[in-house]
């Protein structure tokens, strides 16, 4: 069965600080492999997601992620922290050799921006 | 507005009431999802419909959920007596194809007392 696991449940950076959010995931084949963004009393939003090719991502709001598959990890990354950052980060992975291909989530990463 | 949309968005009711969560996904949108996700916890599937069609449950479903989309459009989870622990964030999302985008609504929240 796949999993995910974020290491850090809050993480603080002070705005302009660079930011990475840490993602590692269990799945027995090539993953599908997405990062949400939920803002208080919000629903998610997509920020971006890997399915082939490059390793590197580029996501929406300046965010992009590397896929790393000998570390079985997935990074989010942004070089300068907005104040409007701070929100709860989710990792998921997809399962699409089900055909509901439906996401297992991590537990989170909530963001804190200290000014 | 054309995202998912849900409603209630908040539901406080006491132990053993029913409840009943709508959701109308996006209008192209074929396959439509349910979620749960409790304080402090990522999303938690609970079950799927393509179409009018419930393809998969998850065994977090107990046999108090259950949820229909009739006409293969809007969707309802409806629980039965409710319990303390059935306290969470219900959330919908839809998309249009295997590998299109999962869009959410802003979910159902539900507190049981």
């Amino acid at each position: 069965a796949q999993s995910v696991t974020q290491p850090d449940i809050h993480i603080t950076v002070s705005e302009g600080a660079s930011l990475e959010l840490r993602c590692n995931y269990s799945y027995g084949a090539t993953p599908y492999l997405f990062w949400y963004v939920q803002s208080p009393g919000q629903g998610l939003q997509l920020l971006l997601k890997y399915f082939s090719g490059d390793t590197l991502v580029q996501g929406i709001k300046g965010f992009e992620a590397e896929f790393k598959r000998s570390q079985s990890s997935f990074n989010l990354r942004k070089p300068s922290v907005h104040w409007s950052d701070a929100a709860e980060y989710f990792c998921a992975v997809g399962d699409f050799n089900n055909a509901g291909n439906m996401l297992t989530f991590g537990g989170g990463t909530r963001l804190m921006v200290k000014p | 507005d054309t995202g998912v949309s849900q409603n209630p968005r908040h539901k406080i009711t006491k132990r053993g009431q029913n409840v009943t969560f709508r959701c109308d996904p996006i209008s192209e949108h074929n396959r439509l999802y349910w979620y749960r996700q409790t304080l402090g916890q990522g999303p938690e599937f609970l079950t799927y419909f393509q179409n009018e069609a419930q393809l998969e449950k998850s065994r977090l479903l107990s046999d108090r959920f259950s949820a229909e989309r009739p006409k293969g459009s809007f969707s309802t989870l409806e629980i039965q007596r409710t319990e303390q622990g059935d306290s969470a964030m219900y959330l919908c999302a839809s998309k249009a194809s295997q590998t299109g985008e999962l869009f959410f609504g802003e979910g159902s929240r539900l507190t049981v007392l």
